[in-house]
C-alpha cells in the first residue's frame, strides 16, 4: 500500500499567516491526491482534488501542487474558520489511503 | 440538496457481526463510486472500502479485507456494510461518502457517520 506522510503533524499559527503542509507519497501517485478540512465533530470536506483543483466553493485562499512522490497545501493568509485537521488522500492505486493529519491550531 | 444518511452503529462484542447502511438522496446514485471510511477516537481517517458506480468492483483496505463486505442496492440508493469477526480495532465512527463526479474516485460529499463500538 502507498504510505502517505504529512508534516508537520501540527502547527501553530496566526490569522494571516501564510500555511503550508505537505504530502510526500512513498511512491509516485501521478496528481492523483485530494486534501480536505476536518473541523471538531464534523465530516471532512472536500478542498483540493487532483493535486491541485480547486473543490466547489473552496475559497481561493486554498491552493495546492505537486505530482509524483510530493504536494504542498497552501493557505495564503489563514482565517480564523481555517483552524482544523487537513488530510490527503492518494488515488492512484488501491488501497486507497489517507495522511495522518496535520492539526492547525491559533498561535 | 445531496444527503448520505448512516444507520446501524451499535456496540458489539468482539468477534461479532453488523451491518451498516447508507441511504442517499438528492443525486444520481447508480452513477456514482461510494466509500466507506471511518475515523477511530482521536484518531485521523482510514478509508474501508469502495463500490464501483456499476456495481462491478469492490475494493478494501488490508486491515478489513476478508471481514468486511460491501455492497449496494441501486433499486434502493443505498450502500451496505457487512462487518463479520470485529475487532476491539473496529471500534470508530464509520462515514459513508460519494464521488465529487460520476465514476471519479475523490471524494466529493460525506454523511455524517455512525458509530461503530467493539468492546466486551
Amino acid at each position: 500500500a502507498i504510505q502517505l506522510t504529512q508534516s508537520p503533524s501540527s502547527l501553530s499559527a496566526s490569522v494571516g499567516d501564510r500555511v503550508t503542509i505537505t504530502c510526500r507519497a512513498s511512491q509516485g501517485i501521478s496528481s492523483a491526491l485530494a486534501w480536505y478540512q476536518q473541523k471538531p465533530g464534523k465530516a471532512p470536506d472536500l478542498l483540493i482534488y487532483d493535486a491541485s483543483s480547486l473543490g466547489s466553493g473552496v475559497p481561493s485562499r486554498f491552493s495546492g501542487s505537486g505530482i509524483g512522490t510530493d504536494f504542498t497545501l497552501t493557505i495564503s493568509s489563514l482565517q480564523p474558520e481555517d483552524f482544523a485537521t487537513y488530510y490527503c488522500q492518494q488515488f492512484n492505486s488501491y488501497p486507497l489511503t489517507f495522511g495522518g493529519g496535520t492539526k492547525v491550531e491559533i498561535k | 440538496e445531496v444527503q448520505l444518511v448512516e444507520s446501524g452503529g451499535d456496540v458489539i462484542q468482539p468477534g461479532g457481526s453488523l451491518r451498516l447502511s447508507c441511504v442517499a438522496s438528492g443525486f444520481t446514485f447508480d452513477d456514482y463510486i461510494m466509500h466507506w471510511v471511518r475515523q477511530a477516537p482521536g484518531k485521523g481517517l482510514e478509508w474501508v472500502s469502495l463500490f464501483s458506480w456499476d456495481g462491478g468492483s469492490a475494493y478494501y483496505a488490508d486491515s478489513v479485507k476478508g471481514r468486511f463486505t460491501i455492497s449496494r442496492d441501486n433499486s434502493k440508493k443505498s450502500l451496505y456494510l457487512q462487518m463479520n469477526s470485529l475487532r476491539t480495532e473496529d471500534t470508530a465512527l464509520y462515514y459513508c461518502a460519494k464521488g465529487r463526479i460520476t465514476q471519479q474516485l475523490v471524494i466529493g460529499v460525506w454523511g455524517q457517520g455512525t458509530q461503530v463500538t467493539v468492546s466486551s
